[in-house]
């Protein structure tokens, strides 16, 4: 199993330009997630999906979007992209009754 | 108020010691707690999780957790300079095995000095 892989690792956007996060797990679990990290911060939830065409927002979600079409993908969506967003994005999934998230490797986006 | 607090650090300790890690919590519907170690320019991995009072070990490890006093601490017996990494506090307000909403401290730095 590749796990939980994310693409791209870095990206730099310009203000206003918009981007799709994907991420990608082979795991068949349920539940998946999309935090950011910033400096020296923990993980902040934007959004997150307990299945395939269900979703709903973290504690983060202005600025992103998010689908669940099929149990692997959960793209993350960015609009309009502005300076805070600049972050490290980790996609995580746990499966249906386990503890342990999954973290994928990250996405390291600047926006200047 | 922060939902779940840990100190910064850096926490320092010779290579051999116990290092102590230290993690509060304010919301008291907490279910379950875990520590993950994060390395430098990695993401989080998990290496324990605990749900009950009391101590559990896991080889080097040993988490203990106090409900009353909200408190989860995260022992590492003889420290090795590859423990050098972030450790993240999380708690998860879900039920053990159903759908996690966790959220992470800002994790404690922790370097073993050879």
């Amino acid at each position: 199993n590749a796990g939980v892989t994310q693409t791209p690792k870095f990206r730099i956007l310009k203000i206003g330009q918009s981007m799709t996060l994907q991420c990608t797990q082979d795991m068949n679990h349920n539940y998946m997630y999309w935090y950011r990290q910033d400096p020296g911060m923990g993980l902040k939830l934007i959004y997150y999906s307990v299945g395939a065409g269900i979703t709903d927002k973290g504690e983060v979600p202005n600025g992103y979007n998010v689908s669940r079409s099929t149990t692997e993908d959960f793209p993350l969506r960015l609009e309009l992209a502005a300076p805070s967003q600049t972050s490290v994005y980790f996609c995580a999934s746990v499966r249906g009754g386990g503890n342990e998230q999954f973290f994928g490797p990250g996405t390291r986006l600047t926006v200047l | 108020q922060k939902e779940v607090e840990q100190n910064s650090g850096p926490l320092s300790v010779p290579e051999g010691a116990i290092a102590s890690l230290n993690c509060t919590y304010s919301d008291r519907g907490s279910q379950s707690f875990f520590w993950y170690r994060q390395y430098s320019g990695k993401s989080p991995e998990l290496i324990m999780f605990i749900y009950s009072n009391g101590d559990k070990e896991d080889g080097r490890f040993t988490a203990q957790l106090n409900k009353a006093s909200q408190y989860v601490s995260l022992l590492i017996r003889d420290s090795q300079p590859s423990d050098s990494a972030t450790y993240l506090c999380a708690v998860n307000i879900g039920q053990p095995g159903g759908y996690q909403k966790v959220t992470f401290g800002t994790g404690t730095k922790l370097q073993v000095i050879p």
